[in-house]
Order: structure tokens, then C-alpha cells, then sequence
């Protein structure tokens, strides 16, 4: 029940176009939502986070999708550039009261020019 | 701020031999965590500590690993004796347990390869 699936696995998106990523959770429990990005030979770092009291959030060209009822949600990767090149992964936790981060297994994304 | 510190960032031994991986949090933060990265298995939460005290060790694969931090401002990872298997990345992340939201800060990483 601590399970966040995640995929695809894998993503080639053209330059410009908008790639989305998905993960389903089951544990009604979690409340708290995070994307990770991560470069080669980076350690991960906080993209965007949602909690499940809005359906969306925007920051810059990263949205975040949110579906309570399915538990599911998404990453959309507005204008994607080859910047945006890296390794995604979503996560979930109780954001009071368990620390632990449950993350997906990773979408590898490239961006073509 | 220098973000959160690991040494070494890259480590070869041997089979059968001891290893320390070292991490020093970001200054402030009390909650500290150690994950391994492969990719067979993905981002794995090995331990946490929170305010220098151990909270779940569940993910710690074996009596091999084990985890101290002695401090608010330090702590080891060690595995004795290491195994081929054991090769992976290994990340610390910390994260401030009030007024710093969710927000875990992973360090660069050590790289650890098991001959």
C-alpha cells in the first residue's frame, strides 16, 4: 500500500512539445506530492509539489495534475526544452507525522531538438 | 548555504572491506536521511533520523549497514564488510522538520563501487 507506480520509464518528446508523466498511488493516507528532478551525477532536487485540496498547480512551464478520486497524478512539461533532459521522479508522503518520502521508480526524459 | 555534504563522492574497495560514507546536513535542519540509488532498484529510503535520533531503519538491507549521527551536524553510513552487490549511489538528503515544508535536500551523491 506504500507503492507510488510510475511511468513510463522511458520518454522522447520533440522540442516544444509537452511531455506527461504519471504516477498512481494507493495509500489514501498520503497527502503530499513532490516531483524530483535529477541530472547525471546530481542528487534529486524539488521540482514542484501539490497537495490534494487543488486538481492543478503551475510553476513557470511545470504543472502538476491531480486526480483525489483516481489517485492519480501527473507532470506536464509545458515548451519542453533539452535543458529539461533528466530523470523524474514523483513521490509521495504524509506531510505530518511520517517524514518518509515513497518515491516512483523514474521516468528517463529526453528533449530532441 | 553549501547544501548538504557527502564525501567521498566516489569510492572503490574491495570485497570483504569496511566502508564509511559521510554526510553533513544543511545547517538547521534536524531530520536526515540516507537513500541508495541503482538501477535495478530505483531510490530506496535505507534510514532516517530525526532531531540525531534513529526513526526507521526498516529500509536497511542487513546487519552489514548501519547508520549513526552523533551530532546535528553529522553522520555515517558504514558497511562492513562490503559486497559486490552493495554498488550503488548512495544519497543524504535533510530537510528541516518545522516551518521548512516538505521539502527534502539531497546531497551530490557518493558513488560507491564493490570489486
Amino acid at each position: 500500500q506504500q507503492q507510488v507506480k510510475q511511468s513510463p520509464q522511458s520518454l522522447i518528446v520533440q522540442k516544444g512539445g509537452i511531455p506527461i508523466i504519471n504516477c498512481a498511488y494507493e495509500n489514501t493516507a498520503f497527502d503530499y506530492f513532490p516531483w524530483y528532478q535529477q541530472f547525471p551525477g546530481k542528487g534529486p532536487a524539488l521540482l514542484i509539489a501539490i497537495r490534494p485540496d487543488v486538481s492543478e498547480k503551475k510553476e513557470g512551464r511545470f504543472t502538476i495534475s491531480f486526480n483525489k478520486s483516481a489517485k492519480q497524478f501527473s507532470l506536464h512539461i509545458m515548451d519542453s526544452q533539452p535543458g529539461d533532459s533528466a530523470t523524474y521522479f514523483c513521490a509521495a508522503n504524509q506531510a505530518f507525522g511520517n517524514e518518509k518520502l515513497t518515491f516512483g521508480t523514474g521516468t528517463r526524459l529526453t528533449i530532441i531538438p | 548555504d553549501a547544501g548538504v555534504i557527502q564525501s567521498p563522492r566516489h569510492e572503490v574497495t574491495e570485497m570483504g572491506q569496511e566502508v564509511t560514507l559521510r554526510c553533513k546536513p544543511i545547517s538547521g535542519h534536524n531530520s536526515l536521511f540516507w537513500y541508495r540509488q541503482t538501477m535495478m532498484r530505483g531510490l530506496e529510503l535505507l534510514i532516517y533520523f530525526n532531531n540525531n535520533v534513529p526513526i526507521d531503519d526498516s529500509g536497511m538491507p542487513e546487519d552489514r549497514f548501519s547508520a549513526k549521527m552523533p551530532n546535528a551536524s553529522f553522520s555515517t553510513l558504514k558497511i562492513q564488510p562490503s559486497e559486490p552487490r552493495d554498488s550503488a549511489v548512495y544519497f543524504c538528503a535533510s530537510r528541516a522538520l518545522a516551518g521548512g515544508g516538505n521539502e527534502q535536500f539531497f546531497g551530490p551523491g557518493t558513488r560507491l563501487t564493490v570489486l
